[in-house]
């Protein structure tokens, strides 16, 4: 069974520009949740989302955002990047998203921001 | 205050060591207590998965949930270089799945 992908790997950016990142969860997983992992704050949590809808969000300014599609599949976008934005950014799937339900990781997408 | 802190590190053992991995944690409603593993340059693995208080052991693993402490633990008995790696700790309430994390302990097993 595969896991979670997520695409690309790396991407080096400026400020001001915007970004997107693709995260495909493992089949039969309806729950896509977003982390952030930087040096000093460790995993920080973005958002959640299931069927299509987002479920929960964390103490992050709205230039990050998020979508999920029918089959499960999730992007996130960041807008007007910032040098801070720097940071391997993770997804993570699970069955249901239920209370507790164990996260499977994805490798990342390691963001750069110039 | 963090929710959830765990010592940095890093943490340099020999093979054949046991190691103790530690978190402490803020609320006490966190009933879901997990450790992850993470190699340089990947995503997290799940390690260990508790529910509220006990003990729970996978092979060479231990984990330890003391709720009344707030406290929790991961052992790693005869530690292998293949052990080196990163170790989060992170716990979840009885509502959501939202997961909150520690920052991480290096840990380095020296052959």
């Amino acid at each position: 069974k595969a896991g979670v992908t997520q695409t690309p790997r790396y991407l080096i950016k400026t400020r001001g520009q915007q970004v997107t990142l693709s995260c495909s969860p493992i089949s039969g997983h309806r729950s896509v949740s977003w982390y952030q992992q930087t040096p000093g704050q460790g995993l920080q949590f973005l958002f959640e989302y299931f069927s299509e809808t987002q479920r929960n969000k964390g103490n992050f300014p709205g230039r990050f955002s998020g979508r999920q599609f029918s089959n499960s599949r999730s992007e996130m976008n960041v807008s007007t990047l910032e040098l801070g934005d720097s940071a391997l950014y993770l997804c993570a799937s699970s069955l249901q998203g239920a209370q507790g339900e164990k996260l499977f990781f994805g490798s990342g997408t390691q963001l750069s921001v110039l | 205050q963090k929710e959830v802190e765990q010592d940095p590190g890093p943490l340099s053992v020999p093979e054949g060591a046991i190691v103790s991995l530690n978190c402490t944690y803020s609320n006490s409603a966190f009933q879901y207590f997990m450790w992850y593993r993470q190699y340089s340059r990947k995503g997290p693995e799940l390690l260990m998965y508790t529910y509220s208080s006990g003990n729970k052991e996978d092979g060479r693993f231990t984990a330890q949930v003391d709720k009344s402490s707030k406290y929790i633990s991961l052992f790693i008995r005869d530690s292998q270089p293949s052990d080196s790696a990163t170790y989060l700790c992170a716990m979840s309430l009885t509502t959501g799945n939202q997961f909150y994390f520690g920052t991480g302990t290096s840990l380095t097993v020296i052959p």
